[in-house]
């Protein structure tokens, strides 16, 4: 069946860069696109941006200058850099996908803190 | 981008009631839109899509309506279990939107 799972650091430093990753299985990366969507702490989601299945990525514009998604088709993986985290980065990050445009796949999140 | 104004913020309701929530878009979506419950500390599961149908597994007591710029989200015959925050989500545009969502709560 399909699962994503997301991994990350935890706790990244003011300024520095976020790097996560979304490992999935069940489908390949080649046939369903993959989203990150983020969610501060008991608030609403923002959608960040997709790898389309063919390769491309398409970026949120409040987001495009500090965030970067690539990813490995050999290891069913999805990658997240976004740099100069600041305090209100602090969010569970979600990967998230589908055979459609709605997300039908959710993985558990990741919680990321921004802090000295 | 598409603005997604979802109401209300927050309803307290009883076991066995009717539960409408709306979701409004800022221009028309034509019904590409999905509605996702999120239970606390899970991920958003998805209920509805293309604005009326249910996602497989999903149970017949929810269901979608709307068109143009205009949704709602109906649970019938409130159960425990369906205690969450209830998100629309619009995928006509990019970037893709959500709405605030809407916090229901047991009275």
């Amino acid at each position: 069946q399909v699962q994503l799972m997301e991994s990350g650091p935890g706790l990244v430093q003011p300024s520095e860069t976020l790097s996560l990753t979304c490992t999935v299985s069940g489908f390949s990366l080649t046939s369903y696109n993959v989203h990150w969507v983020r969610q501060p702490p008991g608030k609403g989601l923002e959608w960040m941006g997709v790898m389309w299945s063919g390769g491309s990525t398409d970026y949120n514009s409040a987001l495009k200058s500090r965030l970067s998604i690539s990813r490995d088709t050999s290891k069913n993986q999805v990658f997240l850099k976004m740099n100069s985290l600041q305090s209100e980065d602090t969010t569970t990050y979600y990967c998230a996908t589908g055979p459609y445009n709605w997300f039908a796949y959710w993985g558990q999140g990741t919680l990321v803190t921004v802090s000295s | 981008d598409i603005r997604m104004t979802q109401s209300p913020a927050s309803l307290s309701a009883s076991l066995g009631e009717t539960v409408n929530i709306e979701c409004l878009a800022s221009e028309d979506i034509y019904s590409d839109l999905a509605w996702y419950q999120q239970k606390p500390g899970k991920s958003p599961q998805l209920l509805i899509y293309n604005a009326n149908s249910l996602q497989n597994g999903v149970p017949s007591r929810f269901s979608g309506s709307g068109s143009g710029t205009q949704y709602s989200l109906k649970i019938n015959s409130l159960q425990s279990e369906d205690v969450a925050t209830y998100f629309c989500q619009q995928y006509n545009n990019y970037p893709r939107t959500f709405g605030g969502g809407t916090k229901l709560e047991l009275k």
